[in-house]
């Protein structure tokens, strides 16, 4: 089945860090550009990052640029995100994306929670 | 970053059409035909439901039809059906430097 199982999320206490990872299945994973998009509890979706086949060009939200890392490794046919300093405002579902056109994803992840709290 | 404004909420009886509006700029909406829509039903991830403005993924009902003009993108559904209830996003590639795109507020949709 194609799919993105995502993993790694949890509670962490502000100023820490976490490492999320996604892993694709039944398709060519190494073909696609890959992004991380997040929602707040109760809140609309917000693009966090995204990587380039081959990981040649990385973006970002502004909010989470020198903290949050993305990466991929086309090998094991997954995608990661490190984030480190997390705030309260980073608590959320995290997607991983497949983008299938500009701006545009057409297989989500399941989402795994990111809870930033003391 | 400035979401794109879109209703709270819009609704309609079964087999009625609605329409929900996504308002952006002449940087995102106004300015590419990368205007995408997504569906999300509760506790579950949004699925992608028209892209480029215009265009449905393969399984998607055709009761589902995109538009733009200017400044504001446009997502109907036709003969409503109870499975259309859920909450709608759109989104749009943004030229700015700043991000990739912009989500919508997002719109519930319910079906009396």
């Amino acid at each position: 089945e194609v799919q993105l199982v995502e993993s790694g999320g949890g509670l962490v206490q502000p100023g820490g860090s976490l490492r999320l990872s996604c892993a694709a299945s039944e398709f060519t994973f190494s073909d696609y550009w890959m992004s991380w998009v997040r929602q707040a509890p109760g809140k609309g979706l917000e693009w966090v990052a995204n990587i380039k086949q081959g990981g040649i060009e990385r973006y970002y939200l502004d909010s989470v640029t020198g903290r949050f890392t993305i990466s991929r490794d086309d090998a094991k046919n997954s995608l990661y995100l490190q984030m480190n300093t997390l705030r309260a405002e980073d608590t959320a579902i995290y997607y991983c994306v497949r983008d299938f056109a500009v701006a545009t994803s057409d297989l989500w992840g399941q989402g795994t929670l990111v809870t930033v709290s003391s | 970053q400035s979401a794109l404004t879109q209703p709270a909420s819009v609704s309609g009886s079964p087999g009625q059409s609605i329409t929900i509006s996504c308002t952006g700029t002449s940087s995102d909406v106004g300015g590419h035909n990368f205007v995408s829509w997504y569906q999300q039903h509760p506790g579950k991830a949004p699925k992608l439901m028209m892209y480029d403005v215009t265009n449905r993924p393969s399984g998607v009902s055709n009761r589902f039809s995109g538009s733009k003009s200017g400044n504001t993108a446009s997502l109907t559904i036709s003969g409503l059906q109870t499975e259309d209830e859920a909450d709608y996003y759109c989104s749009s590639y943004s030229s700015s430097s700043a991000f990739d795109r912009v989500f919508g507020t997002g719109t519930k949709v319910t079906v009396l």
